[in-house]
């Protein structure tokens, strides 16, 4: 099952920061994080293995809490580059991969 | 070229057409993918072949079929598609096999697809 990302959508200054989650019903091994930019391909961002670990990239992290199944991805001072839409990807402990819902992010000047 | 290609870039067919989606990787990865995405859906895998051999069909209608004939290259053949059928296809590869769903996804820049 897809997980379900929220909020759907966001819009943000530039500057301001954003919270993105990701919550799965099913017990998860991994978690990815995918960007995609309007009329473009998603790009990779960063993969969060089962342990609980955080990731950052820049401005970008992301945590993986396994016990809840879910994950946040942090934007911090965001930048007009940032603006696109956010997939997260997750893989089951059944090794079935589901890409969620998806997060739109607008930031303005 | 690098990375993930695919071709055409757009593509218009009518319900009773049959045509062809292309999808080259230049990475040497062993797993490539299709997906579709639709406006205000996310995206859906249809296929994933490992090695050659496809592993994954995710309830995809037979007027979509996969064909890998090699590592590198990937299609999708189409045959009397439902205007429903309209979408951005993806094309992804990945460096293992299915087993290694913790590896990164390299996409394509993506078929639209208009079914008329």
């Amino acid at each position: 099952q897809q997980p379900v990302q929220s909020p759907q959508a966001v819009i943000l200054r530039e500057g301001e920061d954003a919270v993105i989650n990701c919550s799965s019903s099913k017990a998860l091994y991994s978690v990815h994080w995918y960007r995609q930019k309007h009329g473009e391909a998603p790009v990779f961002l960063m993969i969060l293995l089962k342990g609980g670990e955080q990731k950052g990239h820049e401005k970008i992290s992301a945590s993986f809490n396994e016990k809840k199944q879910q994950s946040s991805l942090y934007l911090t001072a965001s930048q007009l580059s940032y603006s696109g839409t956010y997939f997260c990807g997750t893989t089951n402990t059944g090794n079935q991969f589901y890409f969620g819902t998806g997060t739109s992010l607008t930031v303005i000047p | 070229e690098t990375g993930v290609t695919q071709t055409p870039r757009h593509l218009v067919m009518g319900m009773t057409n049959k045509k062809s989606l292309k999808c080259e990787q230049h990475l040497g990865h062993n797993a490539m993918y299709w997906y579709k995405q639709s406006a205000k859906k996310p995206l859906e895998l249809m296929f994933v072949y490992s090695l050659e051999e496809r592993v994954e069909n995710n309830s995809v209608p037979s007027r979509f079929s996969p064909e890998c004939p090699n590592s590198s290259h990937l299609f999708l053949h189409l045959h009397t598609l439902q205007p429903e059928d309209s979408a951005l296809y993806l094309c992804a590869s990945s460096q293992g096999g299915i087993a290694g769903r913790t590896d990164t996804q390299y996409f394509g820049p993506g078929t639209r697809l208009t079914v008329l």
